[in-house]
């Protein structure tokens, strides 16, 4: 089974400083999707990567995915507290009938 | 786009006593199903997923059990609950678009 490393598992930040959180995996990517989960609700798909050297925006979120496929990181400009929540990577499994999750990175902005 | 309803949201449970989560989905017809468990508030670990009425597949040997007895329901079952079975349990299936899933909202599930 393909582990998905997430790091930092915890990040604390003010409000309107940037971050990056990373996923990584010893293989290849098939593809890769980033969720956002807030307390007390079930995960949100933010974005699926494909392409290896593929980015992706969404507000202000960059998701990139690495040339190898090896690699995602996520990267969130002017933080707000909106963005509070525990951010996980998935990527399919051998089968394809279930998602695998990193651990995740727990991101908490201070307002 | 499809809808996962999960209930109960929060469940207090003693020892040794039954348990039966439901979940239902609405938008979307023969979905693959999947029961997730996150331990305080970490990653999923995924328990049995189920690609049609019958059809359950176990992923973690447990005191749990899954049932599909209709196209879109998926039931998560115990017997005799144990202390480690605490958890947030979700309930989910893949998205029309994007790869992705979709996901219930959740039950909380204290065994005391």
């Amino acid at each position: 089974t393909q582990l998905l490393e997430q790091s930092p598992q915890f990040l604390s930040i003010q409000e309107g400083e940037n971050l990056t959180v990373y996923c990584n995996s010893s293989s290849v990517f098939s593809s890769l999707q980033w969720y956002r989960q807030e307390p007390g609700e079930g995960p949100v798909l933010l974005v699926t990567v494909v392409t290896g050297g593929e980015v992706k925006k969404l507000k202000r979120l960059t998701f990139q995915f690495g040339d190898a496929r090896k690699d995602s990181s996520l990267h969130i400009t002017a933080a707000q507290p909106g963005d509070t929540g525990l951010y996980l990577c998935a990527q399919p499994g051998a089968g394809s009938y279930q998602l695998t999750f990193g651990k995740g990175t727990k991101l908490s902005v201070i307002p | 786009s499809q809808t996962i309803h999960q209930w109960p949201a929060t469940l207090v449970q003693p020892v040794g006593s039954p348990l039966s989560l439901e979940c239902t989905v609405e938008g979307t017809s023969n979905p693959n199903l999947y029961w997730y468990r996150q331990a305080a508030g970490r990653g999923l670990q995924l328990l049995f997923y189920s690609v049609g009425i019958g059809q359950i597949s176990s992923e973690v040997p447990q005191n749990l059990s899954a049932s599909r007895p209709q196209d879109r329901q998926f039931i998560l079952s115990s017997k005799k609950l144990l202390l480690s079975d605490s958890g947030f349990y979700l309930c989910a299936c893949p998205g029309h678009t994007n790869y992705g899933y979709t996901f219930g909202s959740g039950t909380r599930l204290t065994v005391v």
